[in-house]
């Protein structure tokens, strides 16, 4: 199973939204609603943004959410602050496998 | 609180063997699907396998890069998971992760995401 293609960097300037992409293909991203995100701090263990392609966990900031269309899923974070900068992962469920993750983009906030 | 903590981690060298433990509180443990899943030094993270629960027969996955020499079990009576890996190769370095999966069904259809995560122990697979 091949890992979920996103961007390998991006950043922006606090204040303003981004949108990070993860795109799959018909078996994974596109056949489940099933696709979560994580943010990973350096050294730290990840934490789970958004999960079922759109839901946010209680004390998640409503500053992320989550988004998809056909084989390729999004994360925007908006009202972007100092502590977002990190590694972001997607994750979704797979046909055969059955969790494949993305290969991680790093925020930089500048 | 919930809390899962890793621990056995250390140095092997090549073809040895190493066993991982993952403790787990603040949870009913035997509700709960439990996967490993390791990050390699710099890099992403990669999804090593996944044990199911009783009620879906303590079925267990695995990555094609490990099956045939990682096993995983759990122990319900202790809230504990293990992996035991064997034929350790230098690619096998990294920080291994244990995660609790949520599944609950909508009408026909199932829902599954990893909510929370240890803090990783280090594995180094070096001469």
């Amino acid at each position: 199973q091949s890992a979920l293609t996103q961007p390998a960097s991006v950043s922006e300037s606090p204040g303003q939204s981004i949108t990070i992409s993860c795109t799959g293909t018909s078996s994974d991203v596109g056949s489940y609603n099933l696709v979560s995100w994580y943010q990973q701090h350096p050294g730290k263990a990840p934490k789970l943004m958004i999960y079922d392609d759109t839901k946010r966990p209680s004390g998640v900031s409503n500053r992320f959410s989550g988004s998809k269309s056909g084989n390729t899923a999004s994360l925007t974070i908006s009202g972007l602050q100092a502590e977002d900068e990190a590694n972001y992962y997607c994750c979704s469920y797979a046909r055969g496998s059955p969790w494949v993750f993305g290969g991680g983009t790093k925020l930089t906030v500048l | 609180e919930v809390q899962l903590v890793e621990s056995g981690g250390g140095l092997v060298q090549p073809g040895g063997s190493l066993k991982l433990s993952c403790a787990a509180s603040g949870f009913t443990f035997s509700d709960h699907q439990l996967d490993w899943v390791r990050q390699a030094p710099g890099e992403g993270l990669e999804w090593v396998g996944r044990t199911r629960n009783k009620g879906n027969t303590y079925t267990t996955e695995y990555a094609a890069s490990v099956k045939g020499r990682f096993t995983i079990s759990r122990d319900d009576s202790k809230n504990s998971l293990y992996l035991q890996m064997n034929s350790l190769k230098t690619e096998d370095t990294a920080v291994y992760f244990c995660a609790r999966e949520v599944q609950y069904q909508v009408l026909f259809s199932y829902y599954y995401y990893m909510d929370v995560w240890g803090k990783g122990t280090t594995v180094t697979v070096s001469s």
